[in-house]
């Protein structure tokens, strides 16, 4: 079944370390997307990349990174966490047509 | 500068009755407008679009309307459910790119 799978769902660690946030999908799509969000506030664009080798930074300043080396798989990375990076990070794919985005589930991100 | 917004954090509606949610946009190049539904830790899902070359676009209990001489769109949910209790969000996108979204509306159906 086509989907998109965040690892891990829900992550509490402690200031200073290196974390990578897992997004593998088996839509099929070539555009991928990082996303934070808050409550109560936008979803706010943090990367994209349209395809193998391609990433950009989105609408928000980030102190993360990203890599696109296969199609499947686009991590995230912070490398080194501290407590304003703790939000919702979310990846989507998106059809090549219209423009409908497709999410995961999310990785809800603690940094104590 | 927020390109979409959703000026109302939250609205409350009695179960069976109409739910409408609004949504203003400043970005005359947008054509495409999508809503999405969202519970607390889960990822946005899918609910209705709409293309700016029409004004209406229905899929079961779920209307958008789009008023492109205002740049606003509304959702109208129709009769309400208790299981439409979640966060709203409106997006917008130009030529299919990247979608830029509103902070959300919070909708809950009374039953």
């Amino acid at each position: 079944e086509a989907d998109i799978y965040q690892t891990p769902r829900y992550l509490v660690i402690g200031t200073g370390k290196k974390i990578t946030l897992e997004c593998s999908q088996t839509m099929g799509h070539d555009k991928m997307y990082w996303y934070q969000q808050d409550p109560g506030m936008e979803l706010h664009l943090i990367h994209y990349s349209y395809g193998v080798n391609s990433t950009e930074k989105g609408d928000l300043s980030s102190e993360s990174t990203v890599s696109r080396i296969r199609t499947e798989h686009f991590p995230l990375t912070l490398e080194s966490a501290r407590p304003s990076h703790t939000s919702q990070y979310l990846c989507a794919t998106q059809d090549r047509g219209i423009g409908k985005l497709f999410f995961g589930s999310g990785t809800q991100l603690s940094v104590l | 500068d927020q390109q979409v917004k959703q000026n109302s954090p939250s609205l409350s509606v009695q179960e069976g009755r109409i739910s409408i949610l609004n949504c203003d946009y400043t970005n005359s190049m947008f054509d495409y407008f999508l809503w999405y539904k969202k519970y607390p830790a889960e990822g946005p899902t899918f609910l209705i679009s709409i293309s700016s070359i029409k004004d209406k676009n229905e899929d079961g209990r779920f209307t958008v309307f789009l008023n492109k001489s205002a740049k606003h769109l509304s959702l109208h949910i129709v009769p309400s459910q208790p299981g439409d209790s979640a966060v709203y969000f409106c997006a917008a996108s130009e030529y299919g790119n990247k979608l830029v979204f509103g902070a959300g509306t919070i909708l809950r159906v009374k039953s």
